[in-house]
C-alpha cells in the first residue's frame, strides 16, 4: 500500500530552537492534513493544505504544502513543552477510503 | 463542537471472549466514521471505513469476521473484537468525518488480552 514517510522519525530539542518534520508521498495528493497527538492522547486536527505551494501559519507552527503536492511541511519556531508529542500526516489520494497517516514524527523538548 | 466519544476507555478481556467498542459523535451527524489500531511509538493503521447505513469497508489484511463493525445510526459506530486474543492487545481508536474532510478523533479504548 501507499507509505508516507516522515522524516524524522524522533527529534529531541532544547526550548526555544526551531523544529522541523517533513511528510513525503510517492504520488500526488488531493490534500494533506496535519495532526497532533500529545503523549497518551488522540490525535488533533492542526491544519489542511489544499492548495500547491500553499503556506500557512498557526502562531508559531508554519505548514507548507509542496509545489508538486507530493511533500509537506510542518515547521516550529522556537519551540516549548507545551509542542511535546507526535506529529503525523495524514495524506488524501482523492477518495476518503485513500486517507492514509504517515509514520509521524516524535518531538520531545527539553529545557 | 465536534466532540467523539469513545466508551471504554479500556479494557481487560479474557482470550475467547468477545470486546465491543463504541464511538459516538455527540454534536453533530457522521455518515463515515474510521476505525483505526495503533501500536505503541507507531503510527494509527486504518482497519475500517464505517459507512452509516451500509457494510464496513476493511483494510486489506483485517479479518472482517473478527473485527465486525456496525454503523446503526448516524452518530455511533461499534467495532466487536470477537474471539480476542493477546495479540489484539493494542491501543483502538475511532474517528468521525466532519466537513472539508477534517477527522475528529475519540479518545481511544486501550484494550489487552490476558
Amino acid at each position: 500500500g501507499q507509505q508516507v514517510m516522515q522524516i524524522p522519525q524522533y527529534q529531541h530539542v532544547q526550548e526555544g530552537e526551531d523544529f522541523t518534520t517533513y511528510c513525503n508521498s510517492s504520488t500526488t495528493l488531493s490534500n494533506i492534513q496535519w495532526y497532533k497527538q500529545r503523549p497518551g492522547g488522540h490525535p488533533v486536527f492542526l491544519i489542511q493544505l489544499v492548495k500547491s505551494g500553499e503556506v500557512k501559519k498557526q502562531k508559531r507552527l508554519t505548514f507548507q504544502f509542496g509545489e508538486a503536492k507530493k511533500n509537506s511541511s510542518l515547521h516550529i519556531t522556537a519551540t516549548q513543552t507545551t509542542d511535546v508529542g507526535t506529529y503525523f500526516c495524514l495524506i488524501n489520494t482523492g477518495t476518503a477510503s485513500k486517507l492514509t497517516f504517515g509514520t509521524g514524527t516524535r518531538l520531545q523538548v527539553t529545557l | 463542537g465536534a466532540v467523539v466519544s469513545q466508551h471504554p476507555s479500556w479494557v481487560i478481556c479474557k482470550s475467547g471472549t468477545s470486546v465491543k467498542i463504541e464511538c459516538r459523535s455527540l454534536d453533530f451527524q457522521a455518515t463515515t466514521m474510521f476505525w483505526y489500531r495503533q501500536f505503541p511509538k507507531q503510527s494509527l493503521m486504518l482497519m475500517a471505513t464505517s459507512n452509516e447505513g451500509s457494510k464496513a469497508t476493511y483494510e486489506q489484511g483485517v479479518e472482517k469476521d473478527k473485527f465486525l463493525i456496525n454503523h446503526a445510526s448516524l452518530t455511533l459506530s461499534t467495532l466487536t473484537v470477537t474471539s480476542a486474543h493477546p495479540e489484539d492487545s493494542s491501543f483502538y481508536i475511532c474517528s468521525a468525518l466532519g466537513v472539508t474532510d477534517t477527522q475528529y478523533f475519540g479518545p481511544g479504548t486501550r484494550l489487552t488480552v490476558l
